[in-house]
């Protein structure tokens, strides 16, 4: 079984619903991570959660929410989705050592 | 701050020719640096990474990369491209426990 799942692994939805992308591993990390991937852009920071406690805005946070469950469950939500949003979506864990260890990805299209 | 900038956003070789795939970094302290790999509609996998041991990193699949603090790069390379080697590749950099920052992307394709 892969550590780190997403669900869905794709999805199309219109503009203005709400959209929810979940994440979940095994790997027993604190840290969890999403990111968006756009081409040319690399990956860009969205939200990272240090803990179930602890919630931090990244590099590009304006029209996302996210809500740490437990340790192993991180979740990404679109309160109402827009064209420019759509992406290719991931989740990563982090020991806060040496290493991010990434989902399979979500690739979400706004119409 | 920290800041990863990869050269060239495309790069071709072809069949059994040297790959070297190009990444300068900023960092205000000694930096953690990776490779990953992403190979087609799948999520980023570790090639290898730098933590302040030795510089020449090997990693996995042939590649290595060497740490040179006064050029601030991280190049990473291969002597033997081979066709399965066709993928977009990602420099990143973080300082210890901290987040990751992650260069552009750098496409390479293999020409048979």
């Amino acid at each position: 079984d892969a550590d780190v799942t997403q669900t869905p692994r794709n999805r199309i939805t219109k503009t203005g619903k709400r959209i929810m992308l979940e994440c979940s591993q095994t790997k027993g990390h604190d840290r969890m991570y999403w990111y968006r991937q756009d081409p040319g852009l690399g990956l860009q920071l969205i939200y990272y959660s240090f803990d179930v406690k602890d919630i931090n805005k990244g590099e590009i946070s304006d029209g996302y929410s996210v809500s740490r469950q437990a340790q192993a469950k991180f979740s990404l939500s679109l309160e109402s989705a827009i064209p420019n949003q759509t992406a290719l979506y991931f989740c990563a864990t982090g020991n806060g050592v040496n290493e991010q260890f990434f989902g399979p990805g979500t690739r979400l299209t706004v119409l | 701050a920290q800041s990863v900038t990869q050269l060239g956003s495309h790069v071709s070789v072809s069949e059994g020719a040297l790959v070297l795939l190009r990444c300068n970094y900023s960092s205000s302290v000694p930096p953690y640096l990776f490779w990953y790999v992403q190979y087609p509609n799948q999520g980023l996998q570790l090639l290898l990474k730098y933590t302040s041991a030795a510089t020449l990193v090997k990693g996995i699949n042939g590649f290595e990369a060497e740490f040179k603090k006064s050029e601030t790069s991280f190049h990473l390379t291969k002597p033997s491209a081979h066709m399965s080697d066709a993928a977009e590749y990602f420099c990143a950099v973080s300082e210890p426990g901290n987040q990751f920052y992650f260069g552009t992307g750098t496409s390479l394709t293999v020409i048979p």
